[in-house]
């Protein structure tokens, strides 16, 4: 069956440390892979996009990779800060479904200070 | 504007009313999503325009009925719906679609059914 799953449902770090979320897919085979944030009662922002020939892509304290083979992609947040607490979820685009989009469980970051 | 706007904020219905959600954006982007989000679960995509046309139906009851205007409206109308359809009401857009583009989403109507 086709799943897609994030490695936890909440996450806490301390400030000024690395964040580290993995999204884990199976019988999927997307396009591109999109990670989105959002915060309680609100719609999910639009973070990162890393297409299936990338690697790695990053923005400010942000960074993706996304490995096609293990079928995983990990989301990175450096420096975290307080403001980071937030759901973040990962989400595949699916080119041979018209572009759907499949979004994961998502994992509740808690960055304390 | 890179806003995407939603009324109402929030709405409150009984199963034999009927009720519309609307959506509105003017980035002029040619595709419109209405998706379902439960509480501590992710958004389920419900219907997709592109180019005002419906191209994605993910086998939504007939209790609810997309509708698009014009190339910056989208409605969602309501109609004898369930407690269980309590949830957020997330609309999106992206530039072209269907989309491998970057969605901006609402900030989604909350709709209680009594």
């Amino acid at each position: 069956s086709q799943k897609i799953e994030q490695n936890s449902e909440a996450l806490n770090i301390q400030e000024g440390k690395t964040a580290t979320l993995t999204c884990n897919y199976t019988n999927y085979s997307p396009a591109y892979l999109q990670w989105y944030r959002q915060d309680p009662g609100r719609g999910p922002v639009f973070l990162l996009l890393i297409r299936e020939n990338e690697k790695e892509k990053r923005k400010e304290r942000l960074k993706v990779t996304f490995d096609t083979t293990l079928k995983q992609s990990l989301f990175h947040i450096t420096a975290s800060q307080p403001a980071d607490s937030a759901t973040y979820l990962c989400a595949l685009v699916l080119y041979n479904q018209g572009g759907k989009l499949i979004f994961g469980q998502g994992t509740e970051l808690s960055v304390k200070p | 504007d890179t806003e995407v706007t939603q009324t109402p904020k929030h709405l409150v219905m009984g199963m034999t009313n009927k009720k519309s959600l609307k959506c509105e954006q003017h980035m002029g982007h040619r595709a419109m999503y209405w998706y379902k989000q439960k509480a501590k679960k992710p958004p389920e995509l419900m219907f997709v325009y592109s180019y005002e046309k419906l191209s994605i139906n993910e086998s939504v009851p007939s209790r609810f009925s997309p509708e698009c205007p014009n190339s910056s409206l989208l409605n969602l109308h309501l109609h004898a719906l369930q407690p269980e359809d309590s949830a957020l009401y997330l609309c999106a857009s992206s530039q072209d679609g269907p989309s491998t583009d970057t969605q901006y989403f609402g900030p989604g109507t909350r709709l209680t059914v009594l």
